[in-house]
C-alpha cells in the first residue's frame, strides 16, 4: 500500500486565515519530505522540504512541521490568499530497495473563498 | 515558468496509435523522470534517467517506451495505449537525480485514449 497519505481530501478557508494541511507516513526510515503545490492546468511546484533531522522549518508564510513519533507531517499557510488554491501534495523519500525516489500522496484540494 | 517545458499539451489518440510525448529542461539538470497522474490516485514514477542512463522502470508496461538523447531532452513514445493509459504525463527534471533534490515539473500532457 501507499507510505504517503493525507487526512483530508479537500479544505475550504476564508482568505486571510491559516491553513494546515496535514500528511500521514507509514515508512520510519524516510528521512527527507516535500511539498508541493499543484495549480489547475500546471505540474507541481516545489514549496518547502524538511529533513528527519528538523522537526520545524519555516519559508515565506509557510512552515513545514514533522512529527517523526507519530509519522505525521503538516503545512500551514499563513494568511491564506486566493492564489494559494491548489491541491497540495506531500512526498517523502523512499529508500527501500536501494533505489531513492519520492513516493507522493493522493493531495488535498485546498479552496480560499474570498 | 519551472524551465521544464511538455509537449503536446493535449493529445488525442486511439489505441492503435503512435504518439511521442517530449519533454525538454533547461535548467542544465543530469536527472529527469516520467510520471503519470491519474485522477484520485497519488503521483506514480514511471522511469528515471540519469546521465541519459535509465536508472529506474517503475514496472511499465511496454507499450510505454522511453528515451533520453542528452541530459536535456526526455521522450515517451507510446503505442497500442489501453484507455486506463489516460492521464496527465508529468516530466521532471533535478540537478543529480538524488531523492533529496528539489525536482521540477513541467505542465503535462493531459492524454486522452479512446
Amino acid at each position: 500500500g501507499e507510505s504517503v497519505g493525507l487526512h483530508l481530501p479537500t479544505l475550504s478557508v476564508q482568505e486571510g486565515d491559516n491553513s494546515i494541511i496535514n500528511c500521514a507516513y507509514s515508512n520510519s526510515a524516510s528521512d527527507y519530505f516535500i511539498w508541493y503545490k499543484q495549480e489547475s492546468g500546471k505540474g507541481p511546484q516545489f514549496i518547502i522540504d524538511i529533513r528527519s533531522n528538523m522537526d520545524k522549518r519555516q519559508g515565506q508564510r509557510v512552515t513545514v512541521l514533522l512529527n517523526k513519533t507519530v509519522k505525521h507531517l503538516s503545512l500551514q499557510i499563513a494568511a491564506t490568499q486566493p492564489g494559494d488554491s491548489a491541491v497540495y501534495f506531500c512526498a517523502e523519500t523512499d529508500t527501500q530497495g536501494g533505489s531513492e525516489k519520492l513516493v507522493f500522496g493522493k493531495g488535498t484540494k485546498l479552496t480560499v473563498n474570498p | 515558468e519551472t524551465g521544464v517545458t511538455q509537449t503536446p499539451r493535449h493529445l488525442v489518440m486511439g489505441m492503435t496509435n503512435k504518439k511521442s510525448l517530449k519533454c525538454e529542461q533547461h535548467l542544465g539538470h543530469n536527472a529527469m523522470y516520467w510520471y503519470k497522474q491519474s485522477a484520485k490516485k497519488p503521483l506514480e514514477l514511471m522511469f528515471v534517467y540519469n546521465f541519459k542512463e535509465q536508472t529506474e522502470n517503475n514496472s511499465v508496461p511496454s507499450r510505454f517506451s522511453p528515451e533520453c538523447p542528452n541530459s536535456s531532452h526526455l521522450f515517451l513514445h507510446l503505442h497500442t495505449l489501453q484507455p486506463e493509459d489516460s492521464a496527465l504525463y508529468l516530466c521532471a527534471s533535478s540537478a543529480w537525480g538524488g531523492a533529496w533534490e528539489t525536482q521540477y515539473f513541467g505542465p503535462g500532457t493531459r492524454l486522452l485514449v479512446l
